[in-house]
């Protein structure tokens, strides 16, 4: 069974304060995903990484997948309390009918 | 495009009973999942399907069928409810060798 482990698993912060959430695993992934999800919705997509050592940024977020594709964090600087909600790490192999495996997700709380 | 739509919002069963979850996707994917959702453990694959009747095992299967009759609907039954099912249930639905999935808003499930 792959696994992804995300840490911390809640996080409460003060607004403008930086924060980074870690995924974690002992497995090689193809691509790893990062969704938001706000309470009583489904997972949105953040954005996608698929090579190793990649970073991407999206506005005041900035993801970065591990050189050897088995780990990938999510920074945020100067947190808004836009930003709270769940956040879920997600891994692809590639092939396999497409299937991904979920990390147990990061609760950030943003606090005006 | 309504994207991944589900219904119902909200069920309460009593244990024993029967229900179905119904999802429907306009984007013409050709995979779609059936996810649980319990606190502190993600997401897991209940189900899913590469097109059009075929389907699939995923992570947790047990007490849980599919059926995938048509390309834009995925139905998950429960035949005989159990407390252990109580969970939020997402639909999800992707492109082949497309990274991203899209998200039903889910079905809030309790099993009394």
């Amino acid at each position: 069974t792959q696994l992804l482990e995300q840490s911390p698993q809640f996080l409460s912060i003060q607004e403008g304060e930086n924060l980074t959430v870690y995924c974690n695993s002992s497995s090689v992934f193809s691509s790893l995903q990062w969704y938001r999800q706000e309470p009583g919705e489904g997972p949105v997509l953040l954005v996608t990484v698929v090579t190793g050592g990649e970073v991407k940024k999206l506005k005041r977020l900035t993801f970065q997948f591990g050189d050897a594709r088995k780990d990938s964090s999510l920074h945020i600087t100067a947190a808004q309390p836009g930003d709270t909600g769940l956040y879920l790490c997600a891994g692809g192999k590639g092939t396999n009918a497409g299937k991904s495996t979920f990390g147990d997700g990061t609760t950030l709380t943003v606090k005006p | 495009n309504a994207g991944v739509t589900q219904t119902p919002k909200f069920r309460v069963l009593k244990t024993g009973q029967s229900m179905t979850l119904l999802c429907a996707q306009d984007m013409n994917h050709e995979y779609m999942y059936w996810y649980r959702q319990d606190p502190g453990m993600g997401l897991r694959l209940i189900h899913y399907s590469v097109g059009e009747g075929t389907t699939a095992k995923g992570e947790v299967p047990d007490g849980y069928n599919v059926s995938r009759l048509k390309k834009q609907n995925f139905l998950l039954g429960l035949e005989s409810a159990a407390p252990s099912q109580t969970s939020v249930y997402f639909c999800a639905s992707r492109r082949p060798l497309a990274d991203t999935q899209y998200f039903g808003p889910g079905t809030r499930l309790t099993v009394l």
